[in-house]
């Protein structure tokens, strides 16, 4: 059985500060991991998505993330944040074609 | 293309109501899903379809039925409409659930609220 455990519900941060939010995940075969997002009132859109290779991805809107396979971890990154990233973000992990989210954790950007 | 969409966006129902959100999807997926989104849940999978014609139960089936119409539609039934079925659903897509690295489409969702 596979789990997604994001650490944080909630982190508040300064704009132009920057953030990490981050994601482990159990599983005992190979996996594939994502980042989504949800602003206000929409549905989930793909950050970024970690398949094989280098274990740094980049993503859409300045984020990326960082596989870990050692410590079963990915995760996501932003050096400099707007308020437009406020906004949930979402872990997930794909093993087998069944996808498990994580809890989400609430990104507020203060000016 | 529209990508996925769903309807409607709003729905308040009283307990015993019975109610179909419908999920519609243009980028000839083969795979479809029914989720909800309850505050520090995170999303549940209700059910999912491989592909036309098959149906299966995710982890939280107990309340709902699905119908996989075709290709594009996969509609999600809630018979008689209890208060823990309040929600936000979400439909999703993607190429195929055997291809295991494939991401998910999501449509932006059907607010349910049962009193």
């Amino acid at each position: 059985a596979q789990s997604v455990t994001q650490l944080d519900s909630q982190v508040p941060v300064f704009e132009e500060a920057p953030v990490e939010l981050r994601c482990n995940y159990s599983s005992s075969v190979s996996v594939y991991l994502f980042w989504y997002v949800q602003y206000p009132n929409q549905g989930l859109q793909l950050l970024l998505k970690y398949l094989s290779g280098s274990t740094l991805v980049k993503g859409i809107n300045g984020f990326e993330a960082e596989f870990n396979k050692s410590q079963t971890s990915f995760h996501l990154r932003k050096p400099s944040v707007h308020i437009s990233d406020t906004a949930e973000y979402f872990c997930a992990v794909n093993s087998w074609g069944k996808f498990q989210f994580g809890a989400g954790t609430q990104v507020v950007v203060t000016p | 293309n529209a990508g996925v969409t769903q309807t409607p966006k709003f729905q308040v129902l009283k307990t015993g109501q019975s109610m179909t959100l419908q999920c519609a999807q243009d980028m000839n997926h083969n795979s479809m899903y029914w989720y909800r989104q309850d505050p520090g849940m995170g999303l549940r999978l209700i059910y999912y379809s491989a592909s036309e014609g098959t149906t299966d139960k995710g982890e939280v089936p107990n309340g709902y039925n699905v119908s996989r119409l075709n290709k594009r539609e996969f509609s999600l039934r809630l018979e008689s409409a209890a208060p823990s079925q309040t929600s936000v659903y979400f439909c999703a897509s993607s190429e195929g659930v055997r291809a295991v690295y494939n991401e998910q489409f999501f449509g932006p969702g059907t607010r349910l609220t049962v009193l």
